[in-house]
């Protein structure tokens, strides 16, 4: 059974630019969630969807990232436009239930911003 | 919401010896979870534990929650290393529905 699938795994870009990050959950869970990892910061929450309804995004950083979840099977993070800060390893992350269950992490997207 | 604080932040182990990282909550607890990451990867699942005191092993590591539900320790016995990465703990609050990540314990093995 696949895990949780993230691509690209690298992403080189320009400062100004828009980059998006995508995301496909494990069949049959409900709950979504997209982290940041950087070494000075660790893993940090940035949104929590559940039955494809953000719930929290208390977490995102500023009006640059946006985060969308069309259908139970895909989400994105689009972050428009980027800056060298946002350098860091995204991951997304599932799970079945209401937030608090065991999630499934993802390899990761590891974004340089030049 | 809570806040999950995780010690120490590094630990240097000499193959073979035991060591013990610790993590804390400033409120009660509905459940630990454990997590590790290895260098480059992402995070992997261990464990869950949900009772007050309670003790579950993996082989050569021991993980205990605390009577009062607002600690965990995870304890390694005869360090290998296959035990390299990052130790995560993740709290879930008795009245909220997210999962509250530690900064996580680093370990390095030293042969």
């Amino acid at each position: 059974d696949a895990g949780v699938i993230q691509s690209p795994r690298h992403e080189v870009t320009e400062m100004g630019q828009e980059v998006t990050l995508r995301c496909k959950p494990i069949s049959g869970h409900n709950s979504l969630f997209w982290y940041r990892q950087t070494m000075m910061r660790g893993l940090e929450l940035l949104i929590y969807f559940n039955n494809n309804v953000p719930i929290d995004d208390s977490g995102m950083p500023e009006d640059r990232f946006s985060a969308k979840m069309p259908n139970a099977s895909f989400s994105t993070l689009k972050i428009q436009p980027s800056e060298p800060r946002d350098s860091a390893v995204y991951f997304c992350a599932s799970s079945f239930g209401g937030g608090g269950e065991t999630q499934y992490f993802g390899p990761g997207t590891r974004l340089l911003v030049l | 919401g809570q806040q999950v604080m995780q010690i120490p932040q590094y630990q240097h182990v000499q193959e073979g010896e035991d060591f013990t990282t610790y993590c804390n909550s400033s409120t009660t607890l509905s459940n630990i979870q454990w997590y590790k990451q290895r260098p480059g990867g992402h995070p992997v699942f261990l464990i869950q534990l949900v009772k007050s005191g309670e003790v579950k092993k993996q082989k050569r590591l021991t993980f205990q929650f605390g009577e009062a539900k607002k600690n965990s320790s995870l304890h390694i016995t005869a360090t290998q290393t296959t035990d390299v990465g990052t130790y995560f703990c993740a709290g879930t609050g008795a009245n909220d529905y997210k999962l509250s990540f530690g900064a996580g314990t680093t370990v390095t093995v030293r042969a």
